[in-house]
């Protein structure tokens, strides 16, 4: 069975301090590795899909990587606009179903 | 721009009432899909459907049932409302890959 493991479960950060989070992954034929923010109260909302190890996408002050086993998505200089959930989240060979983890609840201060 | 538009943000039903919530993609996406979100377990799959008059039950369909008559609707029902299906209700549509997320319902059983 597909697993996905987020850490840390929340990340409290000063405006400016970057840092990482992090997506472990058990999944059979990955087909792809996706990355969604969620506000409080609203639908989880698509930021990036990756498809192979080595790839990187970015995004404004978001950068997400793959490897073999783990996703990071990587927070350079952050704002307090930033504060939100970030769900990771995988797909496995023709399947439709994605497989979520339980989300970083990341916090930016002033 | 995707859009996915739920029914109701908000809805409060008692124990054993007939709950209908509808789901409205705007994309032509074949496949859909209802989640429950609750603290602590992440998004669950309820049902999805991968063609009009299709369904295929996720990792928790008990007490739910799904209909999609038209490509573009999708209307998840609890025949008779627990309080344990007081959760966060997310619908997701895809062509293939990533999944579009709603903006959630809130459904409190009382």
């Amino acid at each position: 069975e597909d697993q996905v493991t987020q850490s840390p479960e929340a990340l409290r950060l000063q405006e400016g301090e970057s840092s990482s989070l992090n997506c472990s992954y058990t999944v059979s034929g990955l087909r792809g590795l996706f990355w969604y923010r969620q506000d409080p109260g609203k639908g989880p909302e698509f930021l990036f899909t990756l498809y192979s190890a080595g790839e990187e996408k970015e995004k404004e002050r978001l950068k997400a990587t793959l490897t073999k086993k783990e996703s990071f998505l990587h927070i350079t200089a952050p704002k307090p606009e930033d504060s939100a959930t970030y769900l990771c989240a995988s797909i496995s060979g023709t399947a439709s179903k994605l497989t979520f983890g339980t989300g970083t609840r990341l916090q930016v201060t002033l | 721009d995707v859009k996915v538009t739920q029914s109701s943000r908000y809805l409060v039903k008692r124990t054993g009432e007939k709950v209908f919530l509808e789901c409205v993609q705007d994309m032509d996406h074949e496949n859909m899909f209802w989640y429950r979100q609750d603290p602590g377990l992440g998004l669950r799959l309820i049902y999805f459907s991968y063609d009009v008059k299709m369904k295929e039950k996720g990792d928790i369909p008990e007490g739910y049932s799904v209909s999609r008559e038209k490509k573009e609707r999708f209307s998840l029902i609890l025949e008779s409302a627990s309080t344990n299906q007081t959760s966060m209700y997310l619908c997701a549509s895809s062509s293939k890959d990533p999944q579009y997320f709603g903006p959630g319902t809130r459904l409190l059983v009382l």
